[in-house]
């Protein structure tokens, strides 16, 4: 079975600045999406990067981007000039590639805070 | 084009009742997924319906089921409800195409306290 490990419990980042949030994962597929969702205090959950496997490419989405190291199974997330609407929970996710059903499976989260 | 809905937003019930949740995906989508989220299990997946079909099931007791119409619109239903099942269920949306078009789309959640 497909694991997704966070192992972050929480995180701190000053406003501006850049922080990296770690994601881990195991899989025996080869064709699989990586995703990294943002849950704000409002409780919706909020696509913010997504990565396909088979792309050695890193997804970049304005201030967001991933660092993909498909050997090491690792994807994690950089965000740059944090702002204070960052603070939110961010999910790791991962799903197997299309052809199969959606299921997601979740990293348990970071809890991201931005200060002033 | 609007997002995913999910009615209602807040709902209380008591042990043994049972409870129906409903989700509105993004029109043309497809595809409809429900997550479970609690602070001691995180994120869930219930099952996911595609074409009026459960395509996948999560590991939940038979006391959680669902379905969705012609229109794609979903529902899921809890039976005999515990108290274990107070979560956030949020209910996911996608086109079912290839590629980025298989993305998940999330609604606002439905938050079900049971007493």
């Amino acid at each position: 079975a497909q694991t997704v490990t966070q192992s972050q419990p929480e995180m701190s980042v000053q406003e501006a600045e850049t922080v990296t949030l770690s994601c881990t994962y195991d899989t025996s597929e080869s064709d699989y999406y990586l995703f990294w969702y943002k849950q704000p205090p409002s409780r919706q959950m909020i696509l913010v990067i997504r990565q396909e496997a088979y792309k050695q490419q890193n997804a970049t989405e304005n201030r967001f981007s991933v660092n993909f190291q498909k050997a090491a199974k690792s994807f994690s997330l950089k965000i740059s000039d944090s702002q204070l609407g960052d603070a939110a929970m961010y999910f790791c996710a991962y799903r197997k590639g299309f052809g199969t059903a959606s299921k997601l499976t979740f990293g348990t989260g970071t809890r991201l805070q931005v200060t002033l | 084009k609007a997002g995913v809905t999910q009615t209602p937003r807040y709902l209380i019930k008591t042990r043994g009742q049972q409870v129906t949740l409903s989700c509105s995906p993004i029109s043309g989508h497809r595809s409809v997924s429900w997550y479970q989220q609690t602070p001691g299990q995180g994120l869930q997946f219930l099952f996911e319906y595609f074409s009026e079909t459960q395509r996948n099931k999560g590991n939940f007791p038979g006391r959680f089921s669902g379905r969705q119409f012609s229109n794609s619109r979903s529902e899921m239903n809890v039976s005999t409800l515990e108290l274990g099942d107070s979560a956030l269920y949020l209910c996911a949306s996608s086109l079912a195409l290839a590629g980025d078009l298989d993305t998940q789309y999330f609604g606002p959640g439905t938050r079900l306290t049971v007493l």
